[in-house]
């Protein structure tokens, strides 16, 4: 049982556009909602990440969006530039130090 | 990628040989972590560790030991390495009641 889900697996965005890459999950019993973002070589980099205490949080161009009820949170990069191009990976966790399950990641391709 | 190395960046082995990947830090962190990354399947939890000796098992634990003797040092050893384990491995550390993981750069594995 897949316990979280990313979705679109692709995505493809113009420069100065929106990308928009959404996370689902089932446990409500999860407290931690990072991003990472991971580009070609490299390892995972924590990007953003939410507490289910509050609804959105920014960074820069980078917003996390939580809907508790819908049991989803979302990544917003608001003028998405080429320097964007990775793969974004949404995890969950339950509890200090215990272990983070991730989603399968997702390409985002931003055009110049 | 703070503070934390893997070795070696990159292997080829032949199926049946036995395999040990090493991760170092420097940070000091209680918590340690190796995961996979394979396409279509995201970062997968291997083992993790919560203190010098004190070790647990992930969701993808068959074929793989680890073990920490110093704070430092976290070592996993494929017993009999398998074509089904050519792999990306990574290694990421925590800090007590931490939040954030932090990856080290990775090992790429090649089973032949």
């Amino acid at each position: 049982q897949q316990q979280v889900k990313q979705s679109p697996q692709s995505l493809i965005v113009q420069k100065g556009g929106i990308s928009i890459i959404n996370c689902a999950y089932e446990n409500t019993a999860f407290d931690y909602f990072p991003w990472y973002q991971q580009f070609p070589g490299k390892g995972p980099a924590l990007l953003i990440a939410i507490r289910p205490d509050v609804s959105e949080k920014k960074e820069g161009r980078f917003t996390i969006s939580f809907n508790k009820s819908a049991k989803q949170f979302s990544l917003h990069i608001m003028d998405s530039q080429p320097g964007d191009s990775a793969t974004y990976f949404c995890a969950v966790r339950a509890g200090a130090n215990s272990k983070l399950t991730f989603g399968k990641g997702i390409t985002l391709s931003v055009r110049p | 990628d703070a503070g934390i190395t893997q070795s070696p960046r990159h292997k080829v082995t032949e199926t049946g040989t036995p395999v040990t990947l090493r991760c170092h830090q420097t940070e000091n962190h209680r918590y340690m972590y190796w995961y996979r990354q394979d396409p279509g399947h995201g970062l997968r939890l291997i083992h993790y560790s919560y203190g010098v000796k004190d070790t647990d098992k992930g969701e993808v634990s068959d074929g793989y030991s680890v073990s920490r003797s110093k704070t430092e040092d976290f070592l996993l050893t494929l017993e009999s390495a398998t074509s089904s384990q050519t792999s990306v491995y990574f290694c990421a550390i925590s800090g007590q009641g931490s939040d954030e993981q932090y990856f080290g750069p990775g090992t790429r594995l090649t089973v032949t």
